[in-house]
């Protein structure tokens, strides 16, 4: 069974504080996506992985790096956690189609909030 | 202006209706179109792709995909409480979504 798994569900920091957001999946896929969600403007793309080491600006990268080290594993970084930051964050998973990334397997998800 | 936008809703439809959904897209860069399903508190999940202009059916689901006018619809025949989800559709060049339409089913 296609797994997405993300280290924590809920997550409260600090402002300033630097802050991990682990995703790992199980299903081989070459492609890995974070998202953020906030209401009224659906699932914006921070930044996504199309293999181990590359890694592509999304369309709100400001405020967050990536880092994919292995193929199974992408981590989103706050490098200095601020309260606009508070938000869910899911990461996806996808093989990569002939039309670009095709079905995205999403994770449960991470509620973040910077207090 | 944003690169996917839908029609807000919410929408409330009656059991047995038909529940329509349209998304418009500005990036001429993209020629899939997905469509998502999000139960509250839940992770979206896939149920319709399309990447031909035309319609393309699976099961009680349509999807309607017309490039030249730039919308992708998506319909939702005898609609079911258990169609009661928020509905996000993206391109396949921009992947960030639309703000997603809320369906309500009214038994």
């Amino acid at each position: 069974d296609v797994k997405v798994t993300q280290s924590s569900r809920y997550l409260v920091k600090r402002t300033g504080e630097k802050v991990f957001l682990e995703c790992v999946q199980d299903m081989d896929h070459e492609n890995m996506f974070w998202y953020r969600q906030d209401p009224g403007l659906g699932l914006r793309l921070i930044y996504f992985s199309y293999d181990v080491k590359m890694k592509e600006k999304g369309d709100i990268p400001e405020g967050y790096s990536v880092s994919r080290e292995k193929k199974e594993r992408f981590s989103l970084i706050l490098e200095s956690a601020s309260t606009n930051q508070t938000s869910m964050y899911l990461c996806a998973s996808s093989s990569r189609g002939d039309r670009g990334p095709y079905e995205q397997y999403f994770g449960p998800g991470t509620r973040l909030t910077v207090t | 202006q944003k690169e996917v936008e839908q029609n807000s809703g919410p929408l409330s439809v009656p059991e047995g209706a038909i529940a329509s959904l349209n998304c418009t897209y500005s990036d001429r860069g993209s020629q899939s179109f997905f469509w998502y399903r999000q139960y509250s508190g839940k992770s979206p999940e896939l149920i319709m792709f399309i990447y031909s202009n035309g319609d393309k059916e699976d099961g009680r689901f349509t999807a309607q995909l017309n490039k030249a006018s730039q919308y992708v619809s998506l319909l939702i025949r005898d609609s079911q409480p258990s169609d009661s989800a928020t509905y996000l559709c993206r391109g396949d060049y921009k992947l960030s979504f639309g703000a997603g339409t809320t369906v309500t089913v009214r038994a």
